[in-house]
């Protein structure tokens, strides 16, 4: 079945480093990828996505490359801030399961001034 | 738009009794899914709804869950009895061409 594998954390990392979770899948067809953030006490919010293989998602800073041949979604930034601390959750969804969402377990980042 | 709606926030029950949660989806989305998200773990699908159908059931804990969608618009899941393992943030989603929208949850602690 669906699933996906996510680095396992906690991740701590100084401010302005170099950011990289990596993300496997498993899947029947051809899913889209996402990544969703969940800053402290709030809700699971989109970060971005990728629909197809070699598209790139990208939002506030972040980046994923959805990699077919090694069934991979890495997120990257190139220079993290205090404010990027949260849990990130690495998703797929595709129409063979009905478009429910996999998560992996989730990686918590904490980036220290 | 407006986004999912969750209520309550936060609820404490002791085991063995009932309790249950609701969710308004974005107006106007067909499917709505209940997922329930353990401390430390990824969200996991417990069922899809689309309209006031259900798409899939396969992960409920029928024995004690149950999940209702009347009129195709808003949402209640309710567990009798909770067990202790039941403790978990229980989030509402609403997809969505860009992905899916989630609710803020409700956290549930079962003592």
């Amino acid at each position: 079945g669906d699933s996906v594998t996510q680095m396992e954390g906690p991740v701590t990392l100084s401010e302005e480093a170099f950011l990289t979770i990596n993300c496997t899948y498993t899947a029947t067809g051809y899913p889209s990828l996402f990544w969703y953030v969940q800053y402290p006490g709030e809700g699971l919010q989109l970060l971005l996505k990728a629909t197809k293989a070699d598209d790139k998602g990208s939002n506030k800073g972040f980046e994923a490359t959805y990699r077919k041949e090694t069934t991979s979604f890495h997120l990257e930034k190139g220079s993290v801030q205090v404010s990027d601390s949260a849990v990130y959750f690495c998703a797929l969804s595709e129409a063979y399961t009905g478009n429910q969402f996999y998560f992996g377990t989730g990686t918590s980042l904490t980036v220290i001034p | 738009e407006a986004g999912v709606a969750q209520s309550p926030r936060y609820k404490i029950i002791e085991k063995r009794q009932s309790v249950a949660f609701w969710c308004n989806p974005i107006s106007g989305h067909a499917t709505l899914y209940w997922y329930q998200q353990i401390l430390g773990q990824g969200p996991k699908l417990l069922i899809q709804f689309q309209n006031n159908g259900v798409v899939d059931d396969s992960q409920l804990p029928k024995d004690r869950f149950s999940a209702e969608r009347l009129k195709g618009v808003d949402s209640t899941l309710k567990i009798q009895p909770a067990k202790l393992e039941d403790s978990a943030v229980y989030l509402c989603a609403s997809p969505s061409r860009t992905g899916a929208f989630f609710g803020q949850g409700t956290r549930l602690t079962v003592v």
